[in-house]
């Protein structure tokens, strides 16, 4: 799986954009950008992931650069309980391999300020 | 619809003890990944299991680890004659299928050896 780079930290107002970027500058063609977060001392919540096309659902929203070398996630409205560290996650999808790993970076804890 | 649920939240165990982790997949999932997260660290990948199989265990420690997914029950990681460096987080996983799914982690058990 290719390699990510976040930054190790952000701060965020509440009710403003949290934007948090992700590069993956070695990505391949059939490798899925996943985003996971993980609340203190709770187990990683899945949150959206995408391929090419920018991808929204409740929680946030994906955007990937055409050339696909780094997404942003976006939550369009930041309450103090997002506050947790974000992870960007490069993975295969489909059978086959060993796919099924997720590799966990150090992420970016964000934290949302009142 | 319950999540991945995984007992005991806490466990305690003095060195040389056995420990067992158990972990319940959401309903309906059959797939269940098992990883560590040792402290200020990210999760790392231990083992992959379907009903009655060890699909990918090449994250497990060579020695006093193991993990089981039977037919009927929950998934068990167990480590035998515990030490100091096994205190860690351990985060339980489910998805429906295999490599194209999403996992579902558990609250995770911190298992703290004295």
């Amino acid at each position: 799986d290719a390699k990510t780079t976040q930054p190790t930290s952000m701060d965020c107002a509440e009710g403003r954009a949290a934007n948090l970027p992700c590069n993956h500058s070695t990505i391949s063609g059939n490798e899925y950008v996943y985003w996971y977060r993980q609340i203190h001392s709770q187990g990683p919540q899945y949150i959206i992931h995408g391929l090419k096309n920018n991808e929204t659902n409740e929680m946030a929203s994906l955007i990937i650069t055409e050339d696909r070398k780094s997404s942003t996630l976006i939550l369009p409205h930041a309450t103090l309980r997002d506050t947790a560290v974000y992870y960007c996650i490069v993975r295969v999808d489909g059978s086959g391999g060993s796919n099924y790993k997720l590799t966990f970076g150090k992420g970016t804890l964000l934290t949302v300020n009142p | 619809n319950a999540g991945v649920m995984q007992n005991p939240r806490h466990l305690v165990r003095r060195r040389g003890q056995e420990a067992r982790l158990r972990c319940s997949p959401m309903k309906g999932h059959s797939h269940v990944y098992w990883y560590r997260q040792l402290p200020e660290e990210g999760l790392k990948f231990m083992v992959y299991l379907q009903k009655e199989n060890i699909i990918d265990e090449s994250g497990m420690p060579k020695e006093r680890f193991s993990a089981e997914f039977p037919k009927e029950g929950p998934s068990i990681l167990r480590i035998q004659q515990v030490v100091r460096g096994d205190s860690a987080a351990y985060f339980c996983a489910s998805s429906l299928s295999g490599s194209n799914n999403e996992q579902f982690f558990g609250p995770g058990t911190r298992l703290t050896v004295l």
